[in-house]
């Protein structure tokens, strides 16, 4: 099967830092990968899309100069969280679309705590 | 822009009944639809995939049914198990893309 990991699993930060989230793709490759956020008892929303060498796709509302989008390989893609704020403490999850199969996969996840 | 809703919110029943979860979306031009499951504080497991050509796909005691045109799809679980505790969120291609657009889920609880 396709295997999507995350690092870190959980950070807690304080607050005015920024923090860097990464997802890989550990047997596939994927031009494409995408970033959600889930806060307590919510669903998953979509943030941005992330494509490989080029920049990123961002839904309404979401700050790209807050939430900074690399896609440098077909392997990996970062999301990092500037000047996190206590609102930004969140779940955030990663996916990356495997086109063979037209199917995302999705990692683990990472949980961030801002102080 | 694509919705997504689950339908119950909420399920409690006791071990070995059969269950029905519901998933509705408002733009049925959809490619697949996919059902995943979410344990509290994890991630996401994938559960079934249906491409917009097929009927249903199943998966041990699950099923999954797709009616695209009207813009349905359900989630049969067979002879639920304690295990099978968990939220179970049903999602579309609509966000930019084809990022995912998820429902809200349906948080289901098996009483042993």
């Amino acid at each position: 099967g396709a295997v999507v990991s995350q690092h870190p699993s959980w950070v807690i930060c304080k607050s005015g830092t920024s923090v860097k989230i990464e997802c890989r793709s550990l047997d596939f490759q994927a031009t494409t990968m995408f970033w959600y956020r889930q806060f307590p008892k919510q669903s998953l929303m979509l943030m941005a899309t992330s494509n490989e060498g080029s920049k990123a796709t961002y839904e309404q509302g979401v700050e790209k100069d807050k939430f900074l989008i690399n896609h440098a390989s077909l392997t990996l893609s970062t999301l990092t969280v500037t000047s996190a704020h206590p609102e930004d403490s969140s779940f955030y999850i990663c996916s990356a679309l495997r086109v063979s199969y037209y199917e995302q996969y999705f990692g683990p996840g990472t949980r961030l705590t801002v102080t | 822009k694509q919705e997504v809703t689950q339908i119950p919110a909420a399920l409690s029943v006791p071990e070995g009944e059969n269950l029905v979860l519901n998933c509705s979306f408002t733009d049925s031009a959809i490619y697949n639809l996919q059902w995943f499951r979410q344990d509290p504080g994890k991630g996401l497991t994938s559960l079934l995939l249906i491409q917009s050509s097929q009927r249903e796909q199943t998966s041990g005691r699950l099923n999954a049914s797709l009616d695209k045109s009207s813009g349905r799809s359900t989630l049969y679980i067979a002879a639920s198990q304690p295990g099978d505790s968990a939220t179970y969120l049903c999602a579309v291609p609509g966000g930019g893309a084809d990022g995912l657009t998820f429902g809200k889920g349906t948080h289901l609880i098996i009483q042993p």
